[in-house]
């Protein structure tokens, strides 16, 4: 089946410690976005690509890191210099273009990042 | 001003009832406008892209006023499933190089039998 994958669902991690998460789509999608959502707040960019081999920074990228070497893949890293990184990760994916409907983004089911 | 904004509820309805959800939009230039629906603890769904002439998909309506930069989404005989919350998503640079989405904080629903 087509679709957005993310794991693991759920992560522990110790305060100092780097974090990867990761996201995989067989959408044959352009492009392919991190976001972060806390409770009771709405979905904030984190990074976005449009195209392998490029990406660029959302609204609160800092601490965070990303790759795009493959189209398939958009792993998100969270550094130890995330001040606050417990929340909920979701990667989505869209088609990309300029065609109306390429920017319908599709979600994985999300990654809950808990920092102890 | 909030880019996407919402009332963020909750509406707390019978099953059967019609309820609507109005969200307003602070980008003039916006040419994408979304209803997603996102469960407890789970990812946002995408319920119905939202069209100039407005729309319609079973129980769901969306409307869409570009002059007053207002969406709307009217959900009729709900059902006890539709218990989620329903967030506004428009798209600022349809056509650009980004593509990027704007998220509204979303107004919860729950449906009582």
């Amino acid at each position: 089946d087509g679709g957005i994958t993310q794991s693991p669902k759920y992560l522990f991690r110790k305060e100092g410690q780097n974090v990867t998460l990761s996201c995989e789509q067989n959408l044959n999608h352009d492009a392919m976005y991190w976001y972060r959502q806390d409770p009771g707040q709405g979905l904030r960019l984190i990074y976005y690509s449009q195209i392998v081999n490029d990406f660029q920074k959302g609204d609160i990228a800092e601490g965070y890191s990303v790759s795009r070497e493959k189209k398939e893949s958009f792993p998100l890293t969270v550094t130890s210099a995330q001040k606050n990184p417990t929340a909920f990760y979701l990667c989505a994916s869209s088609p990309g273009g300029r065609r109306q409907g390429t920017d319908t983004q599709y979600f994985g089911p999300g990654t809950r990042l808990t920092v102890l | 001003r909030k880019e996407v904004e919402q009332d963020p509820g909750p509406f707390n309805v019978p099953e059967g009832a019609t309820v609507a959800f109005n969200c307003t939009y602070s980008n003039s230039a916006s040419q994408s406008f979304f209803w997603y629906r996102q469960d407890c603890r789970k990812e946002p769904k995408l319920l119905m892209s939202v069209y100039s002439s407005g729309n319609e998909d079973g129980r769901f309506t969306a409307q869409l006023n570009r002059a007053s930069q207002y969406i709307s989404l009217l959900i009729r005989d709900s059902k006890l499933s539709d218990s989620a919350t329903y967030l506004c998503v428009v798209n600022v640079n349809y056509g650009g190089s980004q593509g990027n989405l704007i998220f509204g904080k979303g107004t919860k629903l729950s449906v009582k039998p």
